[in-house]
């Protein structure tokens, strides 16, 4: 059975730094590129960062840029996101999720994701 | 603010059909594939489409999938009280170099 299981969300203060993790299994990982979701309360879904199955290429969108860093550890099986200089906007559930298909494949849909983990940007 | 605009809800009764409209441009539903994603109260979002039109495994064909140029279309068919959720459409945008989701909409079955 493919899985994806987030963890590391938390409440943190604005301006702090938190990194979330994504334990994949049941499918060989590194042949995926895989994204992060996220999800504020009461909002809609607002994709946040890619990267390809090899590592070496990765997107973020605007808000982000700068501040949250997105990695992977193939041999891991497990996909990060480093969360710096938080704010109180970037308080949402994320979710990681698998990519269709492909290493590159950052456009076919995302066709797993985790139950997500929850970050609060308060203090 | 996203840049694929979808109705805020829609509605109907149970046994009827109910479709969802996304609105895009040619950077990205008229040059990418459209995904959809259904969104259950309290769940994880679940892919419902994708390639415009294809369903994986163990989605029902109550659920389909159109494109038209820089619009598509899902259509929910024989409607259920269990399809109360929300629904959102996705794809790639090549000027952002960003994936993009719509505004979302919700499906209440009266």
């Amino acid at each position: 059975e493919v899985l994806l299981l987030e963890s590391g969300g938390g409440l943190v203060p604005p301006g702090g730094s938190l990194r979330l993790s994504c334990a994949a299994s049941g499918f060989t990982f590194i042949n995926y590129a895989m994204t992060w979701v996220r999800q504020a309360p009461g909002k809609g879904l607002e994709w946040v960062s890619a990267i390809s199955g090899s590592g070496g290429s990765t997107y973020y969108t605007d808000s982000v840029k700068g501040r949250f860093t997105i990695s992977r550890d193939n041999s891991k099986s497990t996909l990060y996101l480093q969360m710096n200089s938080l704010r109180p906007e970037d308080t949402a559930a994320y979710f990681c999720a698998k990519g269709l298909r492909g290493r590159s494949g950052y456009g076919y849909g995302l066709d797993v994701w985790g139950e997500g983990t929850t970050v609060i940007g308060s203090s | 603010q996203s840049v694929l605009t979808q109705p805020p809800s829609v509605s109907a009764a149970p046994g009827q059909k109910v479709t969802i409209s996304c609105s895009g441009s040619s950077s990205n539903i008229g040059n990418n594939y459209i995904s959809w994603y259904q969104q259950l109260p309290g769940t994880a979002p679940k892919l419902l489409i994708y390639d415009n039109d294809e369903r994986p495994s163990g989605i029902p064909d109550r659920f389909s999938g159109s494109k038209s140029g820089t619009s598509a279309t899902l259509g929910i068919a024989g409607l259920q009280t269990g399809d109360e959720a929300d629904y959102y459409c996705g794809t790639w945008d090549i000027s952002l170099s960003a994936y993009v989701f719509g505004t979302g909409t919700k499906v209440t079955v009266l």
